[in-house]
């Protein structure tokens, strides 16, 4: 069993569309949580981190449950330009250069 | 853009081969660390360098060595090449003790091995 866990998709939605991504995560000690979004064939790029409280960045709402040991990414509104890998991160503490990503999951966002 | 640049960003080599890779950090980072992308998977953690020296290693075997020097630029050097070794090898900065946890990625160096 993988440590970081996302349904790989691909999700195909139209714009305007809600699309909801989850993952799990398998230790219980992960301190630090986070999506990454990758446009293909390029690198990696910090889209939010998660808190337990719930965060919101515009159309982005991420939740932690650590009791579940549960992250989720809600996209409202989707747009073309969301199309992309949308990863997963967990970290076993405050050090970022170890992180563990999911495999991702793919959205397309079409007319 | 992130700062952080690698080189060179395509190479082909072939079987038996040694590869040297190499990033230049973002400034203001102490930390390096290098992840191997296969086709269709996550970035996996190979390890990582501070202060110039190794601190922390993923499940890769020893064929996998590092360097990092005292300006925060880094080198990883992959022995005996094999297939399996294709993949995008992404370089990552990022600050240890105070820093928000986020990584910085370079564009990575996509080496295929024939």
């Amino acid at each position: 069993r993988k440590e970081v866990e996302q349904d790989p998709g691909p999700f195909n939605v139209p714009e305007g569309a809600t699309v909801a991504f989850n993952c799990t995560y398998s230790n219980s000690a992960s301190q630090s949580f986070f999506w990454y979004r990758q446009d293909c064939r390029k690198e990696p790029k910090l889209l939010m981190s998660v808190y337990s409280s719930g965060n919101e960045d515009g159309r982005f709402t991420a939740q932690l449950n650590r009791a579940s040991q549960y992250i989720s990414l809600l996209i409202r509104d989707s747009k073309l330009s969301d199309s992309a890998t949308y990863l997963c991160v967990v970290n076993p503490n405050t050090n970022a250069g170890k992180s563990t990503f999911g495999d991702g999951t793919t959205l397309t966002v079409k007319p | 853009e992130t700062g952080v640049t690698q080189s060179p960003t395509h190479l082909i080599k072939t079987r038996g081969q040694q590869v040297t890779l190499r990033c230049s950090s973002q400034s203001g980072h102490n930390t390096v660390s290098w992840y191997q992308q296969a086709l269709g998977q996550g970035p996996q953690f190979i390890f990582q360098y501070y202060r110039e020296e190794e601190n922390g290693r993923g499940n890769f075997p020893p064929r996998f060595s590092g360097l990092q020097f005292p300006n925060y630029s880094s080198e990883l050097n992959v022995n005996a090449l094999e297939l399996d070794d294709s993949a995008l090898y992404l370089c990552a900065s990022s600050v240890l003790g105070g820093g928000t946890g986020e990584l910085f990625f370079g564009e990575g160096s996509r080496l295929t091995v024939l």
